[in-house]
């Protein structure tokens, strides 16, 4: 049974520009989280995806967005990268009717030059 | 706004020995997790904690949860080597949200 996948792991962008991650959740979840964790930080909710609409979002700007696909799986889209931006992105999984456990990915890990 | 606290942030005990860490929060919630995360990998999930009073052990590590006074503690027992790595509580915001708020995590170190 397949856990969280997330892709790629490792991506250098400059200022300014576009990018996008993507998540597959574990077999049988259909709900989809993300969170970005700075270095030294605790993870920091963006926002989660479940039915392919963003349900919550936390304190992130627009440049943030994201897609759900109808197989559940999902992508984090940041323009105009900042400095800031570099970061861990996690996903995380659940099934929301059943209201149980998240399940993290291994995590993108963001630098921006 | 739901605010979570832990202490202490770094921590740096002998192996054999006992510890407890503590994790408060601001706003009543219905779920509390505790994860591990070791360098550069993801967080691997160690507690799920549903209600006041609940108690959960996992080989050297027992965590409960006092909703009443809205604090988790995390009990280390005679520490190995082995549980280096940096802990984190999360409250979940209450309402069925499953977002989660973390705190800043407590980096263990257990030296021999």
């Amino acid at each position: 049974d397949a856990g969280v996948t997330q892709s790629p792991t490792h991506l250098i962008k400059t200022r300014g520009q576009q990018v996008t991650l993507r998540c597959s959740p574990k077999s049988g979840h259909d709900t989809v989280s993300w969170y970005q964790q700075a270095l030294g930080q605790g993870p920091q909710f963006i926002f989660q995806y479940y039915e392919e609409e963003e349900r919550q979002r936390g304190n992130f700007p627009d440049r943030f967005s994201g897609h759900q696909f109808p197989n559940y799986s999902s992508e984090l889209n940041v323009n105009a990268l900042l400095l800031g931006d570099s970061a861990l992105y996690l996903c995380a999984s659940s099934l929301v009717r059943m209201k149980n456990i998240q399940y993290f990915g291994a995590g993108t890990r963001l630098s921006v030059l | 706004e739901l605010k979570v606290e832990q202490n202490p942030l770094f921590l740096s005990m002998q192996e054999g020995k006992n510890y407890t860490i503590y994790c408060n929060y601001s706003t009543t919630s219905d779920r509390l997790y505790w994860y591990r995360q070791d360098p550069g990998k993801s967080l691997e999930s160690l507690f799920v904690l549903l209600s006041n009073g609940a108690v959960k052990q996992e080989g050297r590590l027992m965590a409960s949860l006092d909703t009443k006074a809205r604090l988790s503690t995390l009990h280390i027992t005679a520490a190995v080597h082995d549980l280096s790595a940096t802990y984190f509580c999360a409250v979940e915001v209450q309402g069925g949200s499953e977002k989660l708020v973390f705190g800043k995590g407590m980096k263990l170190t257990v030296n021999p």
